[in-house]
């Protein structure tokens, strides 16, 4: 079956630790989001991809980090910066040809705790 | 500027009884619209989009939602609601002002009483 995973779905992380959160997907698109959800606020992009080896900040990006070495996988690191990184981290992909360039798929999700 | 307001942050309906989530946006350019939902821990999973073909879009679990560009509303709805319906619900607005630009709303609880 064609999907996003994301692991791992729980991460506990001590003040001051870097983490990395993995996305892996395998429907062939080339567009990959990361976004950060917090109760009542939405989703907030933190950062995209439109192609392999580029990305680009998005609205809430200081204190994150991403690569995009391969088309399937773009991991999102949250560093020791980011002031308040507790939140639901979701993982998104999409086409970027063709009529359907807007729908974005979405992966399960982590929680990331800081401690 | 692009923006989505849903109106409603918690609705509860009874089981069996009929669902209503409101959704208005405001966009510069020919929209797509969204909604999405949400179940507790869980992704988003896509329940219906509109382009612009038709003005009455059907999603999948009974759901669908009208689309009225005089009143920039894009309101989601269903016959009857069952308790697998209970979740938090999203609309979604994009359009391409140079890149494809997304905005969510903040969401809406649903509670469904038996």
């Amino acid at each position: 079956d064609g999907g996003i995973t994301q692991s791992p779905k729980y991460l506990f992380r001590k003040e001051g630790q870097n983490v990395t959160l993995s996305c892996e997907q395998n429907l062939n698109h080339d567009a990959m989001y990361w976004y950060r959800q917090d109760p009542g606020q939405g989703l907030r992009l933190i950062y995209y991809s439109q192609i392999v080896n580029d990305f680009q900040k998005g609205d809430i990006a200081e204190g994150y980090s991403v690569s995009r070495e391969k088309k399937e996988s773009f991991p999102l690191t949250v560093t020791s910066a980011q002031k308040n990184p507790t939140a639901f981290y979701l993982c998104a992909s999409s086409i970027r040809r063709g009529p359907d360039t807007d729908t974005q798929y979405f992966g399960p999700g982590t929680r990331l705790t800081v401690l | 500027a692009q923006s989505v307001t849903q109106l409603d942050s918690h609705v509860s309906v009874s089981e069996g009884t009929p669902v209503l989530l409101r959704c208005n946006y405001s966009s510069s350019y020919s929209p797509s619209l969204f909604w999405y939902v949400q179940h507790p821990n869980k992704g988003l999973q896509l329940l219906l989009k509109y382009t612009s073909a038709a003005t009455l879009v059907k999603g999948i679990n009974g759901f669908e939602a009208e689309f009225k560009k005089s009143e920039t509303s894009f309101h989601l709805t269903k016959p009857s609601a069952h308790m697998s319906d209970a979740a938090e619900y999203f609309c979604v607005v994009t359009s391409e002002e140079g890149y494809q630009k997304v905005t969510f709303g903040t969401g809406t609880k649903l509670q469904v009483i038996p």
